[in-house]
């Protein structure tokens, strides 16, 4: 079937402006997760998604930085206020079981940040 | 805290010259250690899962091995498709949830 999706592949954002970033995980994939990968660095942990509960948000960087999954399948990452340090890879994974499953990503959004 | 550390950052080889790649990690009650490939633009992609000390897993030139402080990714007569970077991340005990803390990864480059 289908891998993960995300969209856009690509944004550009003027510092200030909301973006939001979307993310079909594989069909029927319970658990999401959201990472960060700056340049050159590996992935750092955002947030985590068991069906539309938000069960771990402690990687989010600050207050600007929501996650959703309201029908326990699509997730939106939204970052209010974006500001060039956002600047970054976010990289989308589903897993099938509720948590200690290998993790399969999608191609990413680069964000970047004028 | 959980820790993984990945050496060395960049490998280069020779076609068909085999090597290894190191990932040793400090966590607190490993779940599983994975192993994961990522091209240019890409995002990572699942090579292995190694759950307990001794676990070996292989696939095509790629074999995965794991001890109790550290894993290694041995890669037999590669060749120049291998060329990818290579992270190693694990998942902890229940204090850290579901994540996978990632290492910094390898970037390989197999010549011709």
């Amino acid at each position: 079937g289908a891998g993960v999706s995300q969209s856009p592949r690509y944004k550009v954002a003027k510092r200030g402006q909301d973006v939001a970033l979307r993310c079909d995980p594989i069909s029927g994939h319970v658990s999401l997760f959201w990472y960060q990968q700056a340049l050159g660095q590996g992935p750092e942990f955002l947030t985590y998604f068991q069906n539309e509960a938000q069960l771990d948000k402690s990687g989010l960087p600050s207050d600007r930085f929501f996650a959703e999954r309201p029908e326990g399948s699509v997730s939106t990452l939204k970052i209010q206020r974006t500001q060039q340090e956002d600047s970054a890879v976010y990289l989308c994974a589903s897993s099938f079981g509720s948590s200690y499953n290998e993790q399969f990503f999608g191609p990413g959004t680069r964000l970047t940040v004028l | 805290e959980d820790q993984v550390t990945q050496s060395p950052e960049a490998l280069r080889l020779q076609e068909g010259e085999s090597s290894s790649l190191n990932c040793s990690y400090t966590v607190s009650g490993l779940r599983g250690l994975f192993w994961y490939r990522q091209d240019p633009g890409k995002g990572p992609e699942f090579l292995f899962t190694l759950y307990s000390a001794g676990e070996e897993k292989e696939k095509e030139r790629l074999k995965a091995t794991l001890t109790k402080k550290e894993s290694f990714l041995h890669i037999t007569a590669p060749k120049p498709e291998d060329s990818a970077t290579y992270l190693c991340a694990v998942q902890a005990g229940e204090t850290s949830g579901s994540r996978l803390t990632f290492g910094e990864g390898t970037q390989l480059t197999v010549n011709p």
